[in-house]
Order: structure tokens, then sequence, then C-alpha cells
């Protein structure tokens, strides 16, 4: 257990819909990651945040948007959902040295029909 | 740029063999951190290892061992005696060393290991 807890584990919604993919990261973690991982794609690195703050952005789509609360938890909004969109999303964690590793959640799977 | 190159998709191997999975990384940072992550059938990703720029002492850690060449800049990660819940995709990655760094990823190696 990474201690990094994601919700839902599975979701299964049409295109055209939105959801929102939430994660807990590791008590006194400041950082958070959010990546996806496609079979096309591998892991792709999507949004970092830091105490509340976007701090580094990679292969984000405009539809797909975060954020991170005051009490460190994130969510990953992902909207007008497209058959592509279908794929694990990972949030992970890290310490305050942001040097170290990050912690993985166990994924939230989400398939677009 | 940052990249992680992992060429062998799959490996297979029987129960009790050694197997090495190669990782071959770019970056023009002296200052960096290199990674193994192990994702089982279940999905998560599981932190292995991790190895900063300045320290290219080998590591064991029970049926595991990596090797990191800056030379040739490697880092290799080798299963003694693999057993079947080895059986998993093994993910090397690269981290810059200074500021807000996300892990840049290879494309991950599966190992199946058999009875």
């Amino acid at each position: 257990d990474s201690g990094v807890t994601q919700t839902p584990k599975h979701l299964i919604t049409a295109t055209g819909q939105r959801v929102t993919l939430r994660c807990s990261p590791r008590s006194g973690d400041l950082s958070v990651y959010w990546y996806q991982q496609s079979l096309d794609q591998g892991l792709q690195f999507l949004i970092q945040y830091y105490n509340g703050e976007e701090r580094a952005k990679g292969n984000i789509l405009e539809r797909f948007s975060a954020q991170q609360f005051p009490d460190l938890h994130s969510e990953l909004n992902l909207s007008s959902l497209e058959l592509g969109d279908s794929a694990l999303y990972f949030c992970a964690s890290s310490g305050l040295t942001n040097t170290g590793e990050l912690f993985f959640g166990e994924g939230s799977r989400l398939t677009v029909l | 740029a940052q990249k992680v190159t992992q060429a062998q998709t799959e490996i297979s191997v029987v129960e009790k063999e050694d197997v090495t999975l190669d990782c071959v990384y770019e970056t023009r940072d002296t200052t960096y951190y290199l990674f193994w992550y192990k994702q089982p059938p279940s999905g998560e990703l599981v932190f292995l290892i991790r190895r900063n720029s300045f320290d290219e002492q080998n590591e064991i850690s029970g049926r595991y061992s990596w090797n990191f060449q800056k030379s040739t800049s490697s880092f290799n990660f080798t299963i003694t005696a693999s057993q079947v819940v080895d059986s998993a995709v093994y993910f090397c990655a690269l981290r810059r060393g200074t500021g807000f760094q996300k892990l840049v990823f290879g494309t991950g190696t599966r190992l199946l290991v058999s009875p």
C-alpha cells in the first residue's frame, strides 16, 4: 500500500460526458502528479501540483483540468470525453524534497463507450 | 530533453532463470535521478529503487540488483532466480535533479515468468 488513495477504481461512461477522478496523497506529501497510461501512449505526465499551486504541465488536453485543494487532495476533471480518453489514470505524490520517488495510487480505470 | 529507452518489449523466462532488463537514458543534466517501477497484473505502480547521478555503486536487494553505468547511460535491472510472482511490466524512469520535475518513463518491459 503506497498510501496514495484514488477513487473511483473503475468508471464506465459515454462519449461527451464529464467525470471527476479524486486523489488523496500520502500523509505529509505536498506534491501531486497525474499520469495517463494508455496502450498506445504509455505513461504520460499530465500535470503536477505543489501545495495547491500548479507547478508543471505535460500533455494535458484542454478538455482536462485539475486542481489541488487546501487539504492537499486533488481532482482531475475530464470533460467532453472521447473514446480515446479510455485509459488508466494514476495519481502520485512525493515529499518535500522533490528529488525523491513518486508513490502511485492504484489508478482509476476509465472506459468511455 | 529527457528520454528513457527500454528496447525489450517483452521477455519470457522459465522460473529460476536470471533475467536482465535494459534501460538506456538520455539527459544533458549533471544531476538527475533514475528509478525502476514494477506494474504487476493488478495494475498499481510499485516503486523499486532510486539512484542519483552521483552514485554509481551497484545495488543489491535480495534477488534484485541494479547496474548503473554513466559511461553508457544505462541503468539495468537484474532479477536472479526469477519467480512467477516477478511477472509484471517493469518501467525505468528519469527525473531531473532540480526544481519541480516529473518522472519521464520508458515504454516498459513485460516480463513473463513461467513455472
